[in-house]
């Protein structure tokens, strides 16, 4: 089957470093990509990796580790705007399917 | 500038209408994309296209049907909503390319059926 598996919530301080991870079972991977999604609003592209290995951007980097089955998205010098849903979802298949976790819900509080 | 719509942004409606959501990307992309998502809930895939006249059926069991008429329009029609439909909806399109394509999202159709 196909599973995508993250925490429901995490909570931590402006300023500091919050790591969310995410571990996936898929069919056919293709790569995982990070989303942010604000209350009531469409989920924005963070990050996609393929490879092994941190892709570093800006306040937020992601890694992936293929052979674990395993990402995390790391983000930096936490914002209050940062607080958000954040979507693991997995590429899959020969069709290049998105497969979806439930979302971290990130609460940043001062 | 190139981007993705849906209308409506909202929508309440009685039991038994027929209702059809707009989706519309000036981006030309090939792929285009429907989720059901429930509060709090993870997307769910319920179509996807790969261009003109393709439609196919995702992950979760719908009882919409989609079209594909051109390129740019992916509209999502319920024959006659109920309750249980009462959701939000999101349009999605990337390009065709193999891997590594990001999607880009619509704002969504909040819609509630009474």
């Amino acid at each position: 089957g196909q599973n995508i598996d993250q925490p429901t919530e995490m909570t931590a301080t402006e300023g500091a470093i919050v790591q969310i991870n995410c571990t996936y079972q898929t069919s056919g991977f293709n790569g995982l990509f990070w989303y942010q999604q604000h209350a009531g609003e469409a989920p924005t592209f963070l990050s996609y990796n393929v490879l092994d290995g941190l892709e570093e951007k800006g306040r937020f980097s992601s890694f992936l580790s293929r052979s674990k089955g395993y990402s995390y998205l790391l983000l930096k010098e936490l914002q209050m705007k940062d607080s958000a849903s954040y979507l693991c979802a997995a590429l899959s298949g020969g069709y290049n399917k998105l497969i979806f976790g439930a979302g971290t819900r990130l609460a940043v509080h001062p | 500038e190139a981007d993705i719509y849906q209308t409506p942004r909202y929508l309440v409606i009685g039991t038994g209408k027929k209702i059809t959501l707009e989706c519309s990307q000036t981006m030309g992309h090939d792929k285009m994309y429907w989720y059901q998502q429930d509060p709090g809930m993870e997307l769910h895939l319920i179509h996807y296209s790969y261009g003109v006249n393709s439609t196919e059926k995702g992950d979760l069991s719908s009882e919409s049907t989609v079209s594909r008429i051109r390129t740019e329009h992916f509209p999502l029609t319920l024959e006659s909503a109920r309750p249980s439909h009462t959701s939000q909806y999101l349009c999605a399109s990337s390009e065709i390319l193999a891997g590594g394509n990001e999607q880009f999202f619509g704002p969504g159709t909040r819609l509630t059926v009474l």
